[in-house]
């Protein structure tokens, strides 16, 4: 069955610090990927996605993730968090039919 | 507003009573989707609509459940005779067409009591 792991359930980072949240999917055919952030009581806000091409894609607040095909990885990563980026990831995988999400990454930054 | 749009924000009701959501899409979207989120997890596929046509159906969506979206423009999620663990997120997103990411509403948090 199709799925979305993200591995990391909650991360916490000091301010300037660098991140990486993983996402790992499990589908055999052509894939869109996406990452979203839920910060909290908002709704879901797209960050970033995948259709095709450079497999390093740039998001909006200086987000950005690699798509890496032969391990089926799509991770997120920031240089330099700060505290405004406390919120909920969540890593999803459009296989056409649906499209899925990974359980989510919750992130906190400490000022 | 030119987003994705969903009624009521909150919702609670006893358990037995029958709720009904709606959400409309933004305008120019063709497809629209239904997810439920829980706490902790991440949104649930329920189902999706192509215009009018209901497209797929999660198994997550029980009998008691029923999505219209009858002039392919907003659409309704019924829920009959709810049970506790109906409780969550209901959230509707809408898109053109697939791949270009999907635009989600605020949700409709039901709580049944």
């Amino acid at each position: 069955a199709q799925s979305v792991s993200q591995h990391n359930h909650h991360v916490i980072l000091s301010e300037a610090a660098s991140l990486e949240l993983g996402c790992n999917y499990s589908y055999g055919g052509t894939v869109n990927l996406f990452w979203y952030v839920q910060y909290p009581g908002q709704h879901l806000q797209l960050l970033l996605k995948y259709f095709s091409g450079d497999p390093l894609v740039k998001g909006i607040k200086g987000f950005e993730a690699e798509f890496i095909k032969s391990k089926f990885s799509f991770n997120l990563r920031k240089p330099s968090v700060q505290w405004s980026d406390t919120a909920e990831y969540f890593c999803a995988v459009d296989t056409g039919n649906q499209f899925y999400f990974g359980t989510g990454t919750s992130l906190t930054v400490i000022p | 507003d030119t987003g994705v749009s969903q009624n009521p924000r909150h919702k609670i009701t006893k358990r037995g009573q029958n709720v009904t959501f709606r959400c409309d899409p933004i305008s120019e979207h063709n497809r629209l989707y239904w997810y439920r989120q829980t706490l902790g997890q991440g949104p649930e596929f329920l189902t999706y609509f192509q215009n009018e046509a209901q497209l797929e159906k999660s198994r997550l969506l029980s009998d008691r459940f029923s999505a219209e979206r009858p002039k392919g423009s907003f659409s309704t999620l019924e829920i009959q005779r709810t049970e506790q663990g109906d409780s969550a997120m209901y959230l509707c997103a809408s898109s053109f067409n697939r791949g270009l990411g999907y635009t989600f509403g605020s949700g409709t948090r039901l709580t049944v009591v």
